[in-house]
């Protein structure tokens, strides 16, 4: 039972514009959402992460947009760039144990 | 530097023959994880230990073994390989004094099995 659903499930997207990837989760005992960033080659590392309690969180290019009503969350990423090139996973975490439940992964392509 | 290190990187096997892929902290984190990540999948867990001596069963535990007999180390063991195991493995790890969802990660091992 995948309990985070992650779309789409790849992205082209334009230098210099928006990247958009979505999450949706069931269980409502999470609190931690945390997104990862995997470069070809590499182990996925954590980019950003946001708590239920705030609606969103904000580094550098990167937004993390929550909506707890509708169980939803986004990555935004501004202004784009070749270098962000790479697979994006979406999870969630609760603090009573350290296991991740990870989304299926977008990769994302930046056309220069 | 602060890692996890992961061996060996690649690795094509035979169904049936035994084999350890090694995964080593030098990050004195007390959390270890190994996942296997498939495409459209995302990454999966094996298995998990919560300090030395303390494992348990992720989502996929089926066909795997572990071991945590020292804080760094934690061992991924595939008594009878087959094809169905074929895949991307990571090993993780975690501090108790960190977020509880950052979790460091090895380059990966990726295992053919023929």
């Amino acid at each position: 039972q995948q309990q985070v659903k992650q779309s789409p499930q790849s992205l082209i997207v334009q230098k210099g514009g928006i990247s958009i990837i979505n999450c949706a989760y069931e269980n409502t005992a999470f609190d931690y959402f945390p997104w990862y960033q995997q470069f070809p080659g590499k182990g996925p590392a954590l980019l950003i992460a946001i708590r239920p309690d705030v609606s969103e969180k904000k580094e550098g290019r990167f937004t993390i947009s929550f909506n707890k009503s509708a169980k939803q969350f986004s990555l935004h990423i501004m202004d784009s760039q070749p270098g962000d090139s790479a697979t994006y996973f979406c999870a969630a975490s609760r603090s009573s144990n350290y296991q991740l439940i990870w989304g299926a992964g977008t990769k994302l392509i930046i056309k220069p | 530097e602060a890692q996890v290190t992961q061996n060996p990187r690649y690795l094509i096997t035979v169904t049936g023959k035994k084999l350890t892929v090694t995964c080593s902290q030098n990050m004195n984190h007390e959390y270890m994880s190994w996942y296997r990540q498939d495409p459209g999948l995302g990454l999966r867990q094996i298995y998990y230990s919560m300090n030395v001596e303390v494992t348990d069963k992720g989502d996929v535990p089926e066909g795997y073994k572990v071991s945590r007999k020292e804080k760094r180390n934690f061992p991924l063991i595939l008594e009878s390989p087959s094809p169905n195991q074929t895949s991307l493995y990571f090993c993780a790890s975690s501090s108790q004094d960190g977020p509880l969802y950052e979790q460091y990660f090895g380059p990966g091992t990726r295992l053919t099995v023929t």
